[in-house]
């Protein structure tokens, strides 16, 4: 069964530190992972798309790696800005075309 | 244009009342979807139009009702809904089918609570 975990669910740093978040797979065959950052009761917003043969990925502040065969990636986030308060959620597709979504990460950025 | 716009953007209805979700987009996406999300939880795949003809529903009951009148549109009918229908619905489209890696986007999605 296809399977995207993410960790930690909660994690809560001060305004101006960094920190990263986890995403491991089991989805096969592999097309794809994306991650979205998505406030309360808004849709989510693409972050980074990765396909197979892309093993890093920056947009802005937002890092994101992929390791094809061990099947992680992870979510760099620098210099936290109180407006990165949300939930993070890592999508896999694979051959199915269906997006598979981990339960996200909810971080909490204090002043 | 690079948005996918839902109407309305908050909608309380009755148990007998009849209403309509609304999605657009214009970046000539051929796959729209529907997703029900609940709090603190991961969106639900509830619909997928692939070339405006419905490929997937996941078992959603009856009383959800899609539409997909045009390759810009995609409607979500809703009829006799009960109170656990309750949720934020989201559309999302893409140039093709997910799979391709093609641009996956989503709406700011309909905050649903049936009364």
């Amino acid at each position: 069964k296809n399977q995207v975990e993410q960790s930690p669910q909660s994690l809560i740093i001060l305004e101006g530190k960094n920190c990263t978040l986890q995403c491991n797979y089991t989805v096969s065959p592999f097309s794809n992972l994306r991650w979205y950052k998505q406030d309360t009761g808004r849709g989510p917003v693409s972050l980074t798309i990765m396909t197979f043969s892309e093993n890093t990925k920056s947009n802005g502040r937002y890092t994101a790696t992929l390791d094809a065969d061990t099947k992680q990636s992870s979510l760099h986030i620098t210099a936290s800005q109180l407006s990165d308060s949300a939930s993070y959620i890592c999508v896999v597709t694979g051959g199915s075309y269906i997006p598979t979504f981990g339960r996200g990460t909810s971080l909490i950025v204090h002043p | 244009d690079t948005e996918v716009t839902q109407t309305p953007k908050h909608l309380v209805m009755g148990m007998t009342n009849k209403k309509s979700l609304k999605c657009e987009q214009h970046m000539g996406h051929r796959a729209m979807y529907w997703y029900k999300q609940k709090a603190k939880k991961p969106p639900e795949l509830m619909f997928v139009y692939s070339y405006e003809k419905l490929s997937i529903n996941e078992s959603v009951p009856s009383r959800f009702s899609p539409e997909c009148p045009n390759s810009s549109l995609l409607n979500l009918h809703l009829h006799a809904l009960q109170p656990e229908d309750s949720a934020l619905y989201l559309c999302a489209s893409s140039q093709e089918l997910a799979g391709t890696g093609y641009g996956y986007t989503f709406g700011s999605g309909t905050r649903l609570t049936v009364v």
